[in-house]
């Protein structure tokens, strides 16, 4: 099975600053790739497909980038409600696969 | 209101049965692909199983032959019949909507606890 690793595991961010998010795929997955944020007590919520696609409701702030191997995810300017654990997901061979997630916490 | 709510964990023995349940509202669990993901206290996601459109099923090696996913179009509703549980089988179980166009799971529910113990 494709091996999703994320990194970093934490990173701690200042409100305001800007974070950059890495997923490495073991194998090429194309640009099927998703990302999730999770508050704790919560259930995932979609960030993007495609590697890029902003989901509904997303804020302008968050964005996707990259495809095959290498996928980024950004936020521009951490708000407080940012704080949180983050999934990528490749969907694009079976079993579908996520990382160990990067949380995100308050420096 | 488009949502998922899942019913059915609970506290059971190693080598126990369950039956969890997901009602969907506000859209047909027949006309997509529903899947069953779960998370570990403390861990990360684990995918578990899928039901397509059609109704064929795909499940991950780790519960293949003890674990069985199935919906009720009548009730639309989705199942996960869980057998010979273990006590890495305990997690928060969710349900979750592949999007027809997004190829990602854009609707999850609040989640299930179930807890194995030994």
């Amino acid at each position: 099975e494709i091996v999703m690793t994320q990194s970093p595991a934490t990173l701690s961010v200042s409100p305001g600053e800007r974070a950059t998010l890495s997923c490495r795929a073991s194998q090429s997955v194309s640009s099927n790739l998703a990302w999730y944020q999770q508050k704790p007590g919560q259930a995932p919520r979609l960030l993007f497909y495609g590697a890029s696609t902003r989901a509904t409701g997303i804020p302008a702030r968050f964005s996707g980038s990259g495809s095959g191997t290498e996928f980024t995810l950004t936020i521009s300017s951490l708000q407080s409600e940012d704080f949180a654990v983050y999934y990528c997901q490749q969907y694009n061979i079976w079993p579908e696969t996520f990382g160990q997630g990067t949380t995100v916490d308050i420096k | 209101e488009v949502q998922l709510v899942e019913s059915g964990g609970g506290l059971i023995q190693r080598g126990g049965s369950l039956r969890l349940s997901c009602a969907a509202s506000g859209f047909a669990v027949s006309n997509n692909y529903m899947s069953w993901v779960r998370q570990a206290p403390g861990k990360g996601l684990e995918w578990v199983s899928v039901i397509y459109s059609g109704g064929g099923t795909s499940h991950a090696d780790s519960v293949k032959g003890r674990f069985t996913i199935s919906r009720d179009n009548s009730k639309n509703t989705l199942y996960l019949q869980m057998n010979s549980l273990r006590a890495e089988d305990t997690a928060t179980y969710y349900c979750a909507r592949e999007g027809v166009s997004t190829g990602a799971k854009d609707l999850w529910g609040q989640g299930t606890l179930v807890t194995v113990s030994s």
